[in-house]
C-alpha cells in the first residue's frame, strides 16, 4: 500500500499562529492531495501537488512535495479557529488507468482562539 | 455549487437485514468511490467505480456489493449488516486524476 502517513497525529496551536503538517508516503505518486474534515462531516478537498511540482499556495495554505524523500508538508498561515478540523494526505498513483486515492490516518488540528 | 449528495446522514440498522446506501453525485463525473472510516484505522477504499455499470474492489470489499446502472447513481449494499460494520460511510466521486468530492457522509449503526 502506498498510504501516506501524516505527523503529527494531533496539533495544538494559538489563533494567529503557523500550524505545519506533515506527509510521508512509500511508492511512486501521479499527485499528492489534502483534504480537510470538520467533525462528523465529509471531506473537503483542498489543494492538489503534481509529482513535478514542488510547491503550490491557495491562500492561507502553502503546500511543499519532496518526491526525492517521498514527503509532503501543509503550511495553514495566520490560523483562525474556523480551521480547527482533522486534515488528511492522499496519494495519487502513479501510472495505470484507473484512479483511487490512499488516505492517511489524519491530524487533528486545534485552533485555540 | 457541485454537490455529492448521500440519502442519510444517520441510519440505525438491525444485524442481519439487507442495507443500502445510496449516493448521488451531479457533476458528470466518471469515478465515484465508498469509503469507511474508523477511529484509528483512517479511511478505507471499499469499492470504487470508474464507469457505468464497471466496479472494483477496494482494500475491504468483504460483506458489501455495490451497484451502478447509471452515471450520477453509486449505491453500497451491505448484504447483511453486522456490527462490525458500525461506521462512517462516505461517498466521493472525481475526474480522472483530479481531487474527490466527497458527500457528508452516513453514520451507520447496526444493532
Amino acid at each position: 500500500s502506498q498510504q501516506g502517513e501524516e505527523d503529527p497525529q494531533a496539533l495544538s496551536i494559538q489563533e494567529g499562529e503557523n500550524a505545519t503538517m506533515n506527509c510521508s508516503y512509500k511508492t511512486s505518486i501521479n499527485n499528492l492531495q489534502w483534504y480537510r474534515q470538520n467533525s462528523g462531516r465529509g471531506l473537503v478537498h483542498l489543494i492538489l501537488i503534481r509529482s513535478n511540482e514542488r510547491e503550490k499556495h491557495s491562500g492561507r495554505l502553502r503546500v511543499t512535495l519532496d518526491t526525492s524523500k517521498k514527503s509532503s508538508s501543509l503550511l495553514i498561515t495566520a490560523s483562525r479557529a474556523a480551521d480547527t478540523a482533522s486534515y488528511f494526505c492522499a496519494t495519487g498513483p502513479g501510472g495505470g488507468s484507473n484512479y483511487k486515492l490512499t488516505f492517511g490516518k489524519g491530524t487533528l488540528l486545534t485552533v485555540n482562539p | 455549487d457541485v454537490k455529492v449528495t448521500q440519502s442519510s446522514r444517520y441510519l440505525v440498522k438491525r444485524t442481519g437485514e439487507k442495507v443500502f446506501l445510496e449516493c448521488v453525485q451531479d457533476m458528470d463525473h466518471e469515478n465515484m468511490f465508498w469509503y469507511r472510516q474508523d477511529p484509528g484505522l483512517g479511511l478505507r477504499l471499499i469499492y470504487f467505480s470508474y464507469d457505468v455499470k464497471m466496479k472494483e474492489k477496494g482494500d475491504i470489499p468483504e460483506g458489501y456489493s455495490v451497484s451502478r446502472e447509471k452515471k450520477e447513481r453509486f449505491s453500497l449494499i451491505l448484504e447483511s449488516a453486522s456490527t462490525n460494520q458500525t461506521s462512517m460511510y462516505l461517498c466521493a466521486s472525481s475526474l480522472l486524476f483530479d481531487g474527490y468530492t466527497f458527500g457528508s457522509g452516513t453514520r451507520l449503526t447496526v444493532v
